[in-house]
Protein backbone atom coordinates (compact mmCIF):
# COMPACT_ATOMS: atom_id res chain seq x y z
CA UNK A 1 0.00 0.00 0.00
CA UNK A 2 1.34 3.35 -1.26
CA UNK A 3 1.87 6.03 1.95
CA UNK A 4 2.43 9.47 0.52
CA UNK A 5 3.37 11.70 3.47
CA UNK A 6 3.45 15.06 4.81
CA UNK A 7 5.03 17.19 7.72
CA UNK A 8 2.37 17.24 10.48
CA UNK A 9 2.35 20.97 11.19
CA UNK A 10 3.93 24.76 10.16
CA UNK A 11 4.08 27.91 11.59
CA UNK A 12 4.87 31.18 9.68
CA UNK A 13 4.88 34.55 9.79
CA UNK A 14 3.04 36.99 8.38
CA UNK A 15 5.15 37.76 5.43
CA UNK A 16 7.53 34.68 6.09
CA UNK A 17 7.93 32.11 3.82
CA UNK A 18 7.37 28.45 4.20
CA UNK A 19 7.40 24.93 1.90
CA UNK A 20 5.66 22.02 2.34
CA UNK A 21 6.32 18.53 1.21
CA UNK A 22 4.93 15.50 -0.24
CA UNK A 23 6.64 12.27 -0.30
CA UNK A 24 6.01 8.85 -1.52
CA UNK A 25 7.19 5.84 1.05
CA UNK A 26 8.74 4.11 -1.41
CA UNK A 27 10.87 6.22 -3.72
CA UNK A 28 10.81 9.58 -5.07
CA UNK A 29 7.82 12.13 -6.44
CA UNK A 30 8.00 12.98 -10.19
CA UNK A 31 6.18 14.85 -12.34
CA UNK A 32 4.78 11.71 -13.75
CA UNK A 33 2.82 11.51 -9.99
CA UNK A 34 1.03 14.69 -11.12
CA UNK A 35 1.32 16.07 -7.66
CA UNK A 36 -1.71 18.52 -6.77
CA UNK A 37 -2.33 20.76 -3.92
CA UNK A 38 -5.96 21.71 -2.13
CA UNK A 39 -6.15 24.22 0.66
CA UNK A 40 -9.24 23.38 3.41
CA UNK A 41 -10.43 25.81 5.84
CA UNK A 42 -12.57 24.27 8.82
CA UNK A 43 -16.70 23.58 7.16
CA UNK A 44 -15.38 24.57 3.64
CA UNK A 45 -14.84 21.89 0.51
CA UNK A 46 -11.02 22.02 -0.61
CA UNK A 47 -9.88 24.85 -2.56
CA UNK A 48 -7.24 23.62 -6.00
CA UNK A 49 -4.28 25.47 -5.32
CA UNK A 50 -1.87 24.08 -7.56
CA UNK A 51 -2.33 20.89 -10.30
CA UNK A 52 0.50 19.19 -12.65
CA UNK A 53 3.70 19.37 -9.98
CA UNK A 54 3.76 23.56 -10.89
CA UNK A 55 0.51 24.90 -12.12
CA UNK A 56 -1.57 27.77 -10.57
CA UNK A 57 -5.24 26.88 -10.53
CA UNK A 58 -7.50 30.19 -12.11
CA UNK A 59 -7.40 32.49 -9.27
CA UNK A 60 -4.67 31.32 -6.87
CA UNK A 61 -2.14 34.25 -5.83
CA UNK A 62 1.39 33.78 -7.38
CA UNK A 63 2.16 33.52 -3.57
CA UNK A 64 1.64 30.34 -4.03
CA UNK A 65 4.08 28.08 -5.88
CA UNK A 66 4.40 23.89 -6.71
CA UNK A 67 8.12 22.49 -7.63
CA UNK A 68 9.92 18.98 -6.95
CA UNK A 69 12.42 19.26 -4.46
CA UNK A 70 14.87 16.41 -4.35
CA UNK A 71 12.50 13.66 -4.27
CA UNK A 72 9.46 15.60 -2.69
CA UNK A 73 6.50 17.98 -4.35
CA UNK A 74 6.61 20.92 -2.23
CA UNK A 75 4.00 24.00 -2.11
CA UNK A 76 6.02 26.76 -1.18
CA UNK A 77 4.19 29.96 0.08
CA UNK A 78 6.26 33.12 -0.17
CA UNK A 79 4.87 35.98 2.07
CA UNK A 80 2.37 34.31 3.62
CA UNK A 81 -0.66 35.93 4.67
CA UNK A 82 -3.21 35.36 7.62
CA UNK A 83 -5.97 33.93 5.31
CA UNK A 84 -3.26 31.11 4.41
CA UNK A 85 -4.37 29.92 7.63
CA UNK A 86 -5.30 26.27 6.51
CA UNK A 87 -4.93 22.56 5.97
CA UNK A 88 -3.22 21.60 2.76
CA UNK A 89 -3.38 18.26 1.54
CA UNK A 90 -0.88 16.82 -1.61
CA UNK A 91 -2.16 13.58 -3.92
CA UNK A 92 -0.26 11.95 -5.94
CA UNK A 93 -1.23 9.23 -8.81
CA UNK A 94 0.52 6.28 -8.01
CA UNK A 95 -0.58 4.59 -11.04
CA UNK A 96 -3.10 1.93 -12.08
CA UNK A 97 -5.72 4.78 -12.20
CA UNK A 98 -5.37 5.29 -8.24
CA UNK A 99 -4.70 8.60 -6.71
CA UNK A 100 -3.29 9.11 -2.90
CA UNK A 101 -3.61 11.74 -0.52
CA UNK A 102 -1.44 12.57 2.28
CA UNK A 103 -2.19 12.79 5.11
CA UNK A 104 -2.43 17.41 5.43
CA UNK A 105 -0.26 19.79 7.06
CA UNK A 106 -1.99 22.24 9.03
CA UNK A 107 -0.49 26.09 8.22
CA UNK A 108 -0.83 28.52 11.25
CA UNK A 109 0.27 32.21 10.79
CA UNK A 110 1.29 33.57 13.80
CA UNK B 1 -20.16 26.98 -15.08
CA UNK B 2 -19.11 23.98 -13.96
CA UNK B 3 -20.96 22.56 -10.85
CA UNK B 4 -21.60 19.35 -9.28
CA UNK B 5 -23.70 17.99 -6.47
CA UNK B 6 -23.68 14.99 -3.90
CA UNK B 7 -27.42 13.73 -3.00
CA UNK B 8 -27.63 10.94 -0.72
CA UNK B 9 -29.19 9.51 2.48
CA UNK B 10 -27.21 11.27 5.38
CA UNK B 11 -27.82 8.25 7.85
CA UNK B 12 -27.45 4.83 6.88
CA UNK B 13 -27.08 1.61 9.40
CA UNK B 14 -24.41 -0.78 10.13
CA UNK B 15 -23.88 -3.24 7.26
CA UNK B 16 -26.22 -1.84 4.53
CA UNK B 17 -25.26 -0.39 1.10
CA UNK B 18 -24.67 3.55 0.72
CA UNK B 19 -25.59 4.83 -2.86
CA UNK B 20 -24.87 8.34 -3.55
CA UNK B 21 -25.35 10.41 -6.65
CA UNK B 22 -23.06 12.96 -8.02
CA UNK B 23 -25.43 15.32 -10.77
CA UNK B 24 -23.21 17.80 -12.82
CA UNK B 25 -23.57 20.16 -15.30
CA UNK B 26 -21.44 22.56 -17.43
CA UNK B 27 -19.27 19.52 -18.95
CA UNK B 28 -19.72 16.06 -20.45
CA UNK B 29 -18.54 12.76 -19.19
CA UNK B 30 -19.11 11.74 -23.07
CA UNK B 31 -16.26 14.32 -23.74
CA UNK B 32 -12.39 12.34 -24.64
CA UNK B 33 -10.36 12.71 -21.35
CA UNK B 34 -13.44 13.90 -18.79
CA UNK B 35 -13.02 12.20 -15.36
CA UNK B 36 -15.19 11.99 -12.17
CA UNK B 37 -13.58 11.10 -9.25
CA UNK B 38 -15.48 10.53 -5.31
CA UNK B 39 -13.46 11.62 -2.39
CA UNK B 40 -14.30 11.46 1.52
CA UNK B 41 -13.83 13.02 4.36
CA UNK B 42 -14.14 11.55 8.16
CA UNK B 43 -14.78 14.26 10.43
CA UNK B 44 -11.41 15.96 11.43
CA UNK B 45 -9.43 13.56 9.71
CA UNK B 46 -7.62 13.29 6.17
CA UNK B 47 -9.08 13.74 2.65
CA UNK B 48 -9.29 9.88 1.19
CA UNK B 49 -9.60 9.29 -2.57
CA UNK B 50 -12.40 6.44 -3.49
CA UNK B 51 -12.69 5.72 -6.78
CA UNK B 52 -12.82 7.46 -10.67
CA UNK B 53 -14.52 6.81 -13.84
CA UNK B 54 -13.43 7.83 -16.97
CA UNK B 55 -14.92 9.24 -20.41
CA UNK B 56 -14.43 5.79 -21.79
CA UNK B 57 -15.93 3.85 -18.97
CA UNK B 58 -12.82 3.57 -17.38
CA UNK B 59 -13.09 3.14 -13.68
CA UNK B 60 -10.72 2.75 -11.02
CA UNK B 61 -10.82 2.16 -7.04
CA UNK B 62 -8.99 2.79 -3.84
CA UNK B 63 -6.94 -0.39 -3.01
CA UNK B 64 -8.15 -0.30 0.45
CA UNK B 65 -12.06 -0.45 -0.65
CA UNK B 66 -12.09 -2.01 -3.61
CA UNK B 67 -13.89 -4.56 -2.92
CA UNK B 68 -16.93 -2.63 -1.42
CA UNK B 69 -17.07 0.07 -4.23
CA UNK B 70 -18.75 0.51 -7.51
CA UNK B 71 -19.10 3.36 -9.72
CA UNK B 72 -21.13 4.34 -12.52
CA UNK B 73 -22.30 7.06 -14.89
CA UNK B 74 -25.35 8.17 -16.88
CA UNK B 75 -23.89 10.19 -19.12
CA UNK B 76 -27.48 11.47 -20.86
CA UNK B 77 -28.64 12.64 -16.90
CA UNK B 78 -25.08 13.54 -16.26
CA UNK B 79 -24.89 11.34 -13.20
CA UNK B 80 -22.14 9.81 -11.53
CA UNK B 81 -23.55 7.36 -8.94
CA UNK B 82 -20.89 5.50 -6.51
CA UNK B 83 -22.26 2.39 -4.30
CA UNK B 84 -19.79 1.69 -0.87
CA UNK B 85 -21.12 -1.66 0.43
CA UNK B 86 -21.12 -3.08 4.19
CA UNK B 87 -21.48 0.23 5.63
CA UNK B 88 -19.58 0.67 9.29
CA UNK B 89 -19.56 3.85 11.43
CA UNK B 90 -15.61 4.38 10.34
CA UNK B 91 -17.23 5.29 6.97
CA UNK B 92 -19.11 8.34 8.40
CA UNK B 93 -17.70 11.54 6.76
CA UNK B 94 -18.36 13.90 4.01
CA UNK B 95 -18.20 12.34 0.69
CA UNK B 96 -17.33 14.76 -2.29
CA UNK B 97 -17.88 14.28 -6.29
CA UNK B 98 -14.75 16.10 -8.31
CA UNK B 99 -14.03 16.97 -11.32
CA UNK B 100 -10.79 15.11 -12.49
CA UNK B 101 -8.96 16.55 -15.38
CA UNK B 102 -6.46 14.75 -17.73
CA UNK B 103 -3.59 15.15 -15.63
CA UNK B 104 -5.40 13.95 -12.11
CA UNK B 105 -6.27 17.22 -11.10
CA UNK B 106 -9.38 17.57 -8.85
CA UNK B 107 -10.34 21.03 -10.18
CA UNK B 108 -14.03 21.26 -9.54
CA UNK B 109 -15.35 20.16 -6.50
CA UNK B 110 -19.09 19.71 -4.91
CA UNK B 111 -20.16 20.74 -2.12
CA UNK B 112 -20.22 17.38 0.06
CA UNK B 113 -22.78 15.37 1.55
CA UNK B 114 -22.32 14.28 4.94
CA UNK B 115 -23.07 10.34 5.88
CA UNK B 116 -23.54 9.16 9.31
CA UNK B 117 -23.49 5.40 10.00
CA UNK B 118 -25.18 4.61 12.93
CA UNK B 119 -27.80 2.17 14.20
Amino acid sequence: QTVVTQEPSFSVSPGGTVTLTCGLSSGSVSTGNHPSWYQQTPGQAPRTLIYSTTTRSYGVPDRFSGSILGNKAALTITGAQADDESDYYCVLYVGSGISVFGPGTKVTVL
Amino acid sequence: QVTLKESGPALVKPTQTLTLTCTFSGFSLSTSGMRVSWIRQPPGKALEWLARIDWDDDKFYSTSLKTRLTISKDTSKNQVVLTMTNMDPVDTGTYYCVRTTTTIAFDYWGQGTLVTVSS
